[in-house]
């Protein structure tokens, strides 16, 4: 089944960017999204299709996917930018899958 | 407002069933696929199932193929999942969660419901 892989987590300084990965197979030729979860909320969509951001999510919110690499790249990381992230990728015999998640700690 | 509202999780014993249930509001729920996707306490998301906004095409984990059954109302604007054979590797937060749209391929889950818990254990 297709698997896509994420660091488990990530540290960044507050205003600095912070860059977290998702490989999988020919990922570029994949639709991929990332989600935000803080502690006890529900997941929240902060990109799709690579690069596009939903209605509300501020711009230092960014996508890119090239090869087998997605990246999701927030800039002046805030504190509040603190959480877990997940990659999420369609294959047609396996279905939806989720990356492990990434913890973002800013420190 | 677009909203999800999950319920039906409980206490179950192995082996036991239960059926969890969505319901929509604020958008046409037919046009629409749906998920379910879970998580295990500590631990990430771990998608379920996923269904086309017709309910003509249903996908599932492995890890619950043959024991969970997708499905939905769009008439009563709701979604289903039924779990039989519950195990305790079962147990999580239950979320129901929409497509961004019906391509027959998840591009984006964009609204999610709050969960409903689920906990099998004798």
């Amino acid at each position: 089944s297709y698997e896509v892989i994420q660091p488990p987590s990530v540290s960044v300084s507050p205003g600095q960017t912070a860059s977290i990965t998702c490989s999988g197979d020919y990922l570029d030729n994949r639709y991929v999204c990332w989600y935000q979860q803080r502690p006890g909320q529900s997941p929240l969509l902060v990109i799709y299709q690579h690069y596009k951001r939903p209605s509300g999510i501020p711009e230092r919110f960014s996508g890119s996917n090239s090869g087998d690499t997605a990246t999701l790249t927030i800039s002046g990381t805030q504190a509040t930018d603190e959480a877990d992230y997940y990659c999420q990728a369609w294959d047609s015999s396996t279905g939806v899958v989720f990356g492990g998640g990434t913890k973002l700690t800013v420190l | 407002e677009v909203q999800l509202l999950e319920s039906g999780g409980g206490l179950v014993q192995p082996g036991g069933s239960l059926r969890l249930s969505c319901t929509a509001s604020g958008f046409m729920f037919s046009n629409y696929a749906m998920s379910w996707v879970r998580q295990a306490p500590g631990k990430g998301l771990e998608w379920v199932s996923y269904i086309t906004g017709s309910g003509g095409r249903t996908y599932y984990a492995d890890s619950v193929k043959g024991r969970f059954t997708i499905s939905r109302d769009n008439f009563k604007n709701r979604l289903s999942l039924q779990m039989n054979s519950l195990r305790a590797e079962d147990t999580a937060v239950y979320y129901c969660a929409k497509d961004r749209n019906d391509y027959g391929d998840s591009r984006g889950l964009d609204v999610w419901g709050q969960g409903t818990t689920v906990t099998v254990s004798s």
